[in-house]
């Protein structure tokens, strides 16, 4: 049974970093393509960040990009967000999603860290 | 970037009712699209891919389709188990992009 389980969320101060982490199981990880999506409070979704099964290609959104840096550990079979310089606006439900092809849909995801920026 | 407009942003239908919620994408993404269903306080969950394709485990009473650059979700006969929030995404390129969502309820 495929599995993501988040973690390393909580309550951070505006300018401040946080680092979240996907434990993954019940797939070999360093096949796929792994993401990070979000969705704050009430509101829709938005992807956040994506990186290839080996790491060396990574993608974001305007949004984020140069404040996150995605990352992953194959042997671990771990995912990882580093958020610097975060804002008010960075408060959400982070998901740790599987991507299906070289990238496209997400057919897993795991069940969300929330994480919350305020002074 | 890619923007997708999901309509109708809520929606209410009875018991058995046919429901069709419908994106409409802003240039041209091919067959890149999915579907998802969000119940509250869970994560989404895959419905259809590629447009047209039934994720595994999922009732045949979804459906998808597409004309053109507009693509819809279609549930026949719905259940209460239906309920929830419904997203579209183009996975035609990067940055990937989600409609904004379709409520349905039970009326």
């Amino acid at each position: 049974e495929v599995q993501l389980v988040e973690s390393g969320g909580g309550l951070v101060q505006p300018g401040r970093s946080l680092k979240l982490s996907c434990a993954a199981s019940g797939f070999t990880f360093s096949n796929y393509y792994m993401a990070w999506v979000r969705q704050a409070p009430k509101k829709g979704l938005e992807w956040v960040a994506t990186i290839s099964t080996s790491g060396s290609r990574t993608y974001y959104p305007d949004s984020v990009k140069g404040r996150f840096t995605i990352s992953r550990d194959n042997a671990k079979s771990s995912l990882y967000l580093q958020m610097n310089s975060l804002k008010s606006e960075d408060t959400a439900t982070y998901y740790c999603a599987r991507h299906v092809g070289t990238p496209y849909y997400f057919d897993y995801w795991g069940q969300g860290v929330m994480v919350t920026v305020s002074s | 970037d890619i923007q997708m407009t999901q309509s109708p942003a809520s929606l209410s239908a009875s018991l058995e009712e046919i429901v069709t919620i419908t994106c409409q994408a802003s240039q041209d993404i091919g067959n890149y699209l999915s579907w998802y269903q969000q119940k509250p306080g869970k994560s989404p969950q895959l419905l259809i891919h590629s447009a047209t394709s039934l994720a595994d485990g999922v009732p045949s009473r979804f459906s998808g389709s597409r004309s053109g650059t507009q693509y819809s979700l279609k549930i026949n006969r719905l259940q209460v188990e239906d309920t929830g929030i419904y997203y579209c995404l183009q996975h035609y390129s990067a940055p990937w992009t989600f409609g904004g969502g379709t409520k349905l309820e039970l009326k």
